[in-house]
């Protein structure tokens, strides 16, 4: 069954930067697109970006320059890492699969709770 | 940040319809058909429960429900069952360059 499988949660301070994994089974990893959205206390999920079947990237435009995406395709894994943290980045983080241009996402990891506190 | 705006909470007995709204602007609900719904159980990541605004995915009852009529999208729960009881969110795509993706407020759903 497919599963796209976070890492777990992290606690940073402010001005470092976090690494949030996302492997992912149970079908073609390279045939679908890979999302990240985060979600604060109380607050809507914000999308942030994402990895492309092709290799290529996109991001939102108020993480650019803070944020890169990769991925590893001997693991299936995709990575999303933030730098420059704040405390505004305490968050809950996912990644969802989309397949081609469909715009909607409809596999979800478990998501990660990014703290950030000195 | 840019939302779609829902109501807060909704509630109904067993049995009964909810209609939850979501609310956009020009830029996304209204110019596309590419709206979805995700319902989220505490401590649970959401479930995708519909797509292209009324078309359901494999396994989700028909009880869920959607329409769209201007910038604002609805999702209907029919006949109420105690395992809807959960948050939803809306998500619309609005084609912009760095932000293609905006979501929902989020509405709680109590069945009484």
């Amino acid at each position: 069954q497919v599963q796209l499988v976070q890492s777990g949660a992290e606690l940073r301070n402010p001005g470092a930067s976090v690494k949030v994994s996302c492997k992912a089974s149970g079908y073609t990893f390279t045939n679908y697109h890979i999302h990240w959205v985060r979600q604060a206390p109380g607050q809507a999920p914000e999308w942030m970006g994402v990895f492309f079947s092709d290799g290529d990237t996109a991001y939102g435009q108020e993480f650019q320059g803070r944020v890169a995406m990769t991925r590893d395709t001997s693991t299936s894994t995709v990575y999303m890492e933030l730098s420059s943290l704040r405390s505004e980045d305490t968050a809950l983080y996912y990644c969802m699969r989309e397949y081609a241009l469909t715009y909607y996402f409809d596999y979800w990891g478990q998501g990660t709770l990014v703290t950030v506190s000195p | 940040q840019s939302t779609l705006t829902q109501p807060r909470s909704v509630s109904g007995s067993p049995g009964q319809s909810v209609t939850i709204s979501c609310t956009g602007t020009s830029s996304d609900i209204s110019n596309y058909k590419y709206v979805s719904w995700y319902q989220q159980h505490p401590g649970k990541a959401p479930k995708f429960i519909l797509y292209d605004v009324s078309k359901w995915p494999s396994g989700v009852p028909d009880r869920f429900s959607g329409s769209k009529s201007g910038n604002t999208a609805s999702l209907t729960i029919s006949g109420l069952q105690a395992e809807d009881e959960a948050d939803y969110y809306c998500c619309s795509y609005t084609g912009i360059p760095g932000r293609p993706f905006v979501f929902g407020t989020g509405t709680e759903v109590t069945v009484l």
